[in-house]
């Protein structure tokens, strides 16, 4: 089976511009989560998204968003992107369906730098 | 909200040796799951081994392991054997049973193995 995939795995942006990433669950997955790993604040929960949709939010301003499809294939956008948002973000996904399952798979991450 | 704290940024462990990563966490909740992550340098994150709050028994896989202590909401991994391959960062999880819940992470064991 084919693990979590997000596209695009590096990205270079300036000041003021927005950025999509695209998340690919694993097959199956109907939850995926997002995250944003730095070194200073290490993991950092965004929002989930289940079933088209978002589930929970952590604490980040408006500029980020999310979405999710209809085949479990979820998008974050950031808009006005400041120098801080640079970051490696991760997806995750899980079953989510029983609490038994609830074990996230990740994927490779988005290493996007703010210029 | 809860809390996991990893109190170690890092730690290092000859090889063939056995080290120990602690990991702590506050919640009020009875029902939930705790998970070590490990994360490669430049590598996604994989999970290491999970562990049921309701299980008394701790959770063993291969040379990895875990000394769970649910009265001092204490979750230690212990990795036995250390193999070069084990250099990563470890993250220690937490995700309440109920779903809907987002996972909760602390801040990350940085390992090094020394030949």
């Amino acid at each position: 089976k084919a693990g979590v995939t997000q596209t695009p795995r590096y990205l270079i942006k300036t000041r003021g511009q927005q950025v999509t990433l695209s998340c690919s669950p694993i097959s199956g997955h109907r939850s995926v989560s997002w995250y944003q790993q730095t070194p200073g604040q290490g993991l950092q929960f965004l929002f989930e998204y289940f079933s088209e949709t978002q589930r929970n939010k952590g604490n980040f301003p408006g500029r980020f968003s999310g979405r999710q499809f209809s085949n479990s294939r979820s998008e974050m956008n950031v808009s006005t992107l400041e120098l801080g948002d640079s970051a490696l973000y991760l997806c995750a996904s899980s079953l989510a369906r029983l609490a038994g399952t609830e074990t996230q798979y990740f994927g490779p991450g988005t290493r996007l730098l703010v210029l | 909200a809860q809390t996991v704290t990893q109190s170690q940024p890092e730690m290092s462990v000859q090889e063939a040796e056995t080290v120990t990563l602690s990991c702590t966490y506050d919640t009020s909740e009875s029902d939930y799951y705790l998970f070590w992550y490990k994360q490669p340098p430049s590598r996604q994150m994989i999970l290491v081994i999970r562990q049921e709050a309701y299980k008394q028994q701790n959770a063993t896989e291969n040379r990895f392991s875990v000394n769970f202590q649910k009265a001092a909401k204490s979750f230690s991994l212990k990795i036995s054997d250390s193999q070069l391959g084990d250099a990563a960062m470890y993250f220690c999880a937490y995700r309440s049973a109920y779903i809907g819940n987002q996972f909760y992470f602390g801040t990350g064991t940085s390992l090094t193995v020394i030949p």
